[in-house]
Formats: structure tokens, sequence, C-alpha cells
């Protein structure tokens, strides 16, 4: 079974400054998707950035990027000149690349503060 | 818009009763999902629907069931709640491998509180 570990519960940067998150999994598949999730305090799940592990270009999303180690194992996102509207919860999540109903695996999440 | 739609947002039972969470998208997905958001616990997956007409068990399922009523629709019982059950509740569709929107497109979540 996969796994996916965020080990920052809360981080907290000022507005402008760069801030990256980290994200670790465990997989034995070679073929599979990863994924960043934005909550912000209204509870919707707003899909950040995602990275196709055949590709070993780090995707870039606008402010947001990645660091795609896959030998590591390790997804980390990078945001940068942060914006107040950037506070929310965060999540990496993991999904193997195939047919059928392929489930979504969630790392714990964190909760990222940006103060002015 | 296109989207996932739940209903309702908010809800308070009473431990013993039961209710009907709803889930309808209108992205002509083929897969859908329940997951429960418990603090320090991230999503974790309840139930899930390859098609229509099938369903099958995720990590929590233990107090619920549900029904793929049709392509749409994919809705969540709980028969007997308990405080346990207390979380927010997410469901969501998935887009098919290749489409441009391939990932999940999440509902706006429903929270639920047993006392």
């Amino acid at each position: 079974a996969q796994t996916v570990t965020q080990s920052q519960p809360e981080m907290s940067v000022q507005e402008a400054e760069t801030v990256t998150l980290s994200c670790t999994y465990d997989t034995s598949e070679n073929n599979y998707y990863l994924f960043w999730y934005k909550q912000p305090p209204s509870r919707q799940m707003i899909l950040v950035i995602r990275q196709e592990a055949y590709k070993q270009q780090n995707a870039t999303e606008n402010r947001f990027s990645v660091n795609f180690q896959k030998a590591a194992k390790s997804f980390s996102l990078k945001i940068s000149d942060s914006q107040l509207g950037d506070t929310a919860m965060y999540f990496c999540a993991f999904m193997k690349h195939s047919q059928g109903a392929q489930k979504l695996v969630f790392g714990q999440g964190t909760r990222l503060t940006i103060n002015p | 818009n296109a989207g996932v739609t739940q209903t309702p947002k908010f809800q308070v039972l009473k431990t013993g009763q039961s209710m009907t969470l709803q889930c309808a998208q209108d992205m002509n997905h083929n897969s859908m999902y329940w997951y429960r958001q418990d603090p320090g616990m991230g999503l974790r997956l309840i139930y899930y629907s390859a098609s229509e007409g099938t369903t099958d068990k995720g990590e929590v399922p233990n107090g619920y069931n549900v029904s793929r009523l049709n392509k749409r629709e994919f809705s969540l019982r709980l028969e007997s709640a308990a405080p346990s059950q207390t979380s927010v509740y997410f469901c969501a569709s998935r887009g098919d491998i290749g489409s441009a929107r391939y990932g999940y497109t999440f509902g706006s979540g429903t929270r639920l509180t047993v006392v």
C-alpha cells in the first residue's frame, strides 16, 4: 500500500517570502501521479499542481513549483512571492497511473500561514 | 458551472439517527469517491465506485453504506450515527486517464456533528 508523509504540521512565513512544503511517499509503483491540493478556510479542495512520475521536468504553475525527486520519493512544493491568500492547509497526494477507480492517498497536511 | 455538488453543507445528528449525504457530478465521470477528513489525519477513503452499479470499500468503511444510483449520483448513508463519525465528508469524482482534467474534482464538503 502507498503512504504519503508530510512532516511539517504547521509553517508560517512573511508575505512575499518563499516557502517550501515537504512531502515524501512510499510506493513500489513506477507509474503514478503526485498532487498538491490547497484547502483554504472555505473548506474547498483546490488542485494546485500535478506531476506525472514519468516526466523528469518539474511541474510549475505560476508562483507554484515542485521539486520531484523520484529516486528519493520526495515531492516538495515551493511557493514563491507568497501572498495572504496562500494561507491554507496543503495536502500532498499520490495516485497510481492505471485504468479503473484509482484511489487518491493523502498526507496528513501542512497548515501554512502567510503573515502580513 | 461543471463540478461536484454535495448536500447538505452542515448537519447535526443525535447518536443513533440515520441520514444520507447526497453527491452529484455533471462531468460524465465514471469514478466517484467518498472521503472523510479528521484533524491531523488528512483525508481517508470511505467507499468508492468505479462505474455505475459498482461500489467498493475503502480504508474506513465501517458504519457506512453507499449507493451509486446512476452515473451522476453517489450517496453515502449513516444508518446509526455515532460520535466517532463526526467529521467533514467530501465527495469527489475523477476524470479518465488522458483527459485534460485527469485528477479529482471535489465537492465543497459536509460538516457533520454527531452529539
